[in-house]
């Protein structure tokens, strides 16, 4: 079955400073990845996600993936992270012939401190 | 586009009560999600429609659970009776189409289960 794993449970950073959030996904063929940032109260938001191609993804709000195969891995990334980045972060998964279920890790609370 | 519309907000019941939480996808979508999300945990598929037929209910509870999209547009997603464990936040999601990833996530219901 596909799983997630989100070592980190809760990480604080200071405003300014480079973030890493990581992600590790059962092996499979093809999978499809994702994160998304859940702020309190509010539904998941998109980040970005890779299906195929180019393997650092670009996404919305500075944020960017590298998906590794070799490390079954897609960790989140963000050069220089803003107070308004403290939120719930979770990376997903979904395979082909999976009808586009998505399987979620636990998340990763994100604080950032001023 | 208006986004994934959900009600109530919250919900707050005691044990053994039955409750029901409503959604109106994104005009167009023929698919829609229902997923559980456990404080401390990431969303957990409960039941995947296809317009009006289910795709996968694998993981729905059904001597409690129990969920319909009408004419395949709106859904319900019904608990009778509910168990203290059953508190959580229900989110409803939507896409496109079948086999497809472009989620739109509604804001949620959270139910306490008193």
């Amino acid at each position: 079955a596909q799983s997630v794993t989100q070592p980190d449970i809760h990480i604080t950073v200071s405003e300014g400073a480079s973030l890493e959030l990581r992600c590790n996904y059962s092996y499979g063929a093809t999978p499809y990845l994702f994160w998304y940032v859940q702020s309190p109260g509010q539904g998941l938001q998109l980040l970005l996600k890779y299906f195929s191609g180019d393997t650092l993804v670009q996404g919305i709000k500075g944020f960017e993936a590298e998906f590794k195969r070799s490390q079954s891995s897609f960790n989140l990334r963000k050069p220089s992270v803003h107070w308004s980045d403290a939120a719930e972060y979770f990376c997903a998964v979904g395979y082909t012939g999976t009808a586009s279920k998505l399987t979620f890790g636990t998340g990763t609370r994100l604080q950032v401190t001023l | 586009e208006a986004g994934v519309a959900q009600s109530p907000r919250y919900k707050i019941i005691e044990k053994r009560q039955s409750v029901a939480f409503w959604c109106n996808p994104i005009s167009g979508h023929a698919t829609l999600y229902w997923y559980q999300q456990i404080l401390g945990q990431g969303p957990k598929l409960l039941i995947q429609f296809q317009n009006n037929g289910v795709v996968d209910d694998s993981q729905l509870p059904k001597d409690r659970f129990s969920a319909e999209r009408l004419k395949g547009v709106d859904s319900t997603l019904k608990i009778q009776p509910a168990k203290l464990e059953d508190s959580a936040v229900y989110l409803c999601a939507s896409s496109l189409r079948f086999s497809n990833y472009g989620y739109t996530f509604g804001s949620g219901t959270r139910l306490t289960v008193v």
